[in-house]
């Protein structure tokens, strides 16, 4: 049972312009949502968080957004640089009196110079 | 600020032993995430540990157990292994705490079961 699915394994587009990165959810119960990127060779690098009770947060050219209805957030990344070609991976977190992660399958981005 | 690291980077092992992965948090962090990733998967929760006992816990059969150490480093341990067990084994440190979600992640190791 996939309860985080990225359902685009890989998306191109050209530097300079936006690249949006999708995922939706099934369990109503997460209360944080985190995007990560993986280049080869390396672990997971946290690129940025959101609450449940919010429905965007920004750093920089990372934003995220969250659609509680529609159970589905997505990650923007304006303007799109070749250094952000990578793998990205969506992930929820479970609190019930511990904690537990659930990563989707990842994206594979290229940024195309 | 020491990073995440893992040991061994890369290791081979035959269905039905036993193996030790380990783990060394980074500077100042008290828990401990272990996640197992299958070739085009994303990492899938095995364990978390906080303060030397375990928080949490996924989908993952007893053979999985884990220790942290009072220096908050820590070790996953699989016994019986199987073919399927051959994946990519990270390793992740935070700081803890409800409020807190930024995991450090290792560089991970490559098991391999033969």
């Amino acid at each position: 049972d996939q309860q985080v699915k990225q359902n685009s394994p890989s998306l191109s587009v050209q530097e300079g312009r936006i690249s949006i990165l999708n995922c939706d959810y099934t369990n109503s119960m997460f209360d944080y949502f985190l995007w990560y990127k993986k280049y080869p060779a390396e672990g997971p690098t946290f690129l940025i968080s959101i609450s449940s009770i919010k429905d965007k947060n920004e750093d920089g050219r990372f934003t995220v957004f969250l659609n509680k209805s529609a159970k589905h957030l997505s990650l923007h990344i304006v303007p799109s640089q070749p250094g952000d070609s990578a793998v990205y991976f969506c992930a929820a977190r479970l609190t019930s009196g511990t904690y537990k992660y659930i990563f989707g399958t990842g994206t594979r981005l290229k940024v195309l110079a | 600020e020491t990073g995440v690291t893992q040991s061994p980077t890369h290791l081979i092992k035959t269905r039905g032993q036993q193996v030790t992965l380990r783990c060394s948090s980074q500077s100042g962090h008290n828990t401990v995430s272990w996640y197992q990733q299958a070739l085009g998967q994303g990492p899938q929760f095995i364990f978390q540990y906080y303060r030397e006992e375990e928080n949490g816990r996924g989908n993952f059969p007893p053979r999985f157990s884990g220790l942290q150490f009072p220096n908050y480093s820590s070790e996953l341990n699989v016994n019986a292994l199987e073919l399927d067990d051959s994946a990519l084994y990270l390793c992740a440190s935070s700081l803890g705490g409800e409020a807190y979600n930024e995991q450090f992640f290792g560089p991970g190791t490559r098991l391999t079961v033969l």
